[in-house]
């Protein structure tokens, strides 16, 4: 298995406060992702990063902030949450650096704003 | 915007038959193409991918792409209880592009 790990697991917090998740890999793979996970709507990109501090948007980017100071370390902030942005997130690492379609995922991380 | 398309199912199917899995995409510009596995409660996996027109098969499982048509495909042979999952369909322009995923069909495979 991939060596990438996310936390937290599940958290359940309130509308307006702040929330970061963090996602770590030992792979030292270059490329790293955030998707958010919804029913009816399959696996949605809202960043990416494709080095230290190299950062861009996806398709779902707004609400969301991304941070990566080392390699192994992907951060993702909602700087204040709202219901809509309740979801199970996903972290993942390209496999190979010369195709980045071969994806590896985290657990996932379970966000519930009340 | 790029669209991907899958039948959310479920589809059932029983143990032994052959699921086809189908999905059709937009960007005609789509050059590679993934299937993921995921398991209820659990992260996506790769299953297979496929460049160019035609099958690829590996062990029970046969991609097949069809470019001008837009359409990709997953047969799954002598499927087995275990092999029920959602299916992800991904398409991408390029290798420095990024994936966009369909909704998923969720597979029953029936003892």
């Amino acid at each position: 298995d991939a060596g990438i790990t996310q936390s937290p697991r599940h958290k359940v917090t309130e509308t307006g406060t702040p929330v970061t998740l963090r996602c770590h890999q030992t792979e030292n793979h270059r490329y790293m992702y955030w998707y958010r996970q919804d029913p009816g709507h399959g696996l949605r990109l809202i960043h990416y990063s494709y080095g230290v501090k190299d950062t861009d948007k996806g398709e779902v980017s707004d609400g969301y902030s991304v941070s990566r100071s080392k390699t192994e370390d992907f951060l993702l902030t909602l700087e204040s949450a709202t219901s809509s942005q309740t979801s199970v997130y996903f972290c993942a690492i390209s496999g190979s650096t010369a195709n980045t379609g071969e994806l590896f995922f985290g657990e996932g991380s379970r966000l519930t704003v009340l | 915007q790029k669209e991907v398309e899958q039948n959310s199912g479920p589809l059932s199917v029983p143990e032994g038959a052959i699921a086809s899995l189908n999905c059709t995409y937009s960007d005609r510009g789509s050059q590679s193409f993934f299937w993921y596995r995921q398991y209820s409660g659990k992260s996506p996996e790769l299953i297979m991918f496929i460049y160019s027109n035609g099958d690829k098969e590996d062990g029970r499982f046969t991609a097949q792409l069809n470019k001008a048509s837009q359409y990709v495909s997953l047969l799954i042979r002598d499927s087995q209880p275990s092999d029920s999952a959602t299916y992800l369909c991904a398409c991408q322009e390029n290798a420095g592009n990024m994936l966009t995923f369909g909704g998923g069909t969720r597979l029953m495979v029936k003892p």
